[in-house]
């Protein structure tokens, strides 16, 4: 079946240094991959996507590529903010026939810290 | 355009009674899911409906737990007879019908079970 796995938290950093959070999956087919934030208290929110092989997905300065070779989706940042602070969700929809067959498999979160 | 909405944001039932959650779709949506995030874990799928279908129910529990999207109103995810082991957030999420791939999701109910 589907899976998802995260490098394990929770991640504390200072402002303005790297970010970096593994992500490697396991799928038949060819998913698409996903980075969803949660801040306290809320839902999700997709951060970025990518739908094939070697798509770079981008937003608020945040980067993922999908590298099927190693069947990896690595969040990264290059300058992460207090703001940034929250959880991290990697996540694939299995795309069975060119449908969207929709259901989400979720890593199990990162917790991200980072402080002035 | 409105978000995903759910209601109530917190819900607080006594073991034996019944909890309904309610989620409402973006505007233009017609598929939704519902996941369910235990204290501590990711957030795990259970169940994909379309109007008035259920297209999975999967990750369901087998016992107590019944989703349903009618043609008019809001999708609902009933669950009978609660226990203390059903407190967690429940989240609904959306997608149109062209396969975008993403999904929307609201702010979440968040049950406990006294």
């Amino acid at each position: 079946g589907n899976s998802v796995t995260q490098m394990e938290g929770p991640v504390t950093l200072s402002e303005e240094a790297f970010l970096t959070i593994n992500c490697t999956y396991t799928a038949t087919g060819y998913p698409s991959l996903f980075w969803y934030v949660q801040y306290p208290g809320e839902g999700l929110q997709l951060l970025l996507k990518a739908t094939k092989a070697d798509d770079k997905g981008s937003n608020k300065g945040f980067e993922a590529t999908y590298r099927k070779e190693t069947t990896s989706f690595h969040l990264e940042k290059g300058s992460v903010q207090v703001s940034d602070s929250a959880v991290y969700f990697c996540a694939l929809t299995a795309n069975a026939g060119g449908t969207s067959y929709g259901k989400l498999t979720f890593g199990q979160g990162t917790i991200l810290t980072v402080h002035p | 355009n409105a978000g995903v909405m759910q209601n109530p944001r917190h819900l607080v039932r006594r073991r034996g009674q019944e909890a309904r959650l309610r989620c409402s779709p973006m505007k233009g949506h017609s598929h939704v899911y519902w996941y369910r995030q235990l204290p501590e874990e990711g957030l795990k799928f259970m169940v994909y409906l379309q109007k008035e279908n259920i297209i999975d129910e999967s990750g369901m529990p087998k016992e107590r737990f019944s989703a349903e999207f009618p043609k008019e109103g809001p999708s609902i995810l009933r669950i009978q007879q609660v226990v203390r082991g059903d407190s967690a957030a429940y989240f609904c999420a959306s997608s149109p019908p062209n396969p975008t791939y993403e999904q929307y999701f609201g702010p979440g109910t968040r049950l406990t079970v006294t």
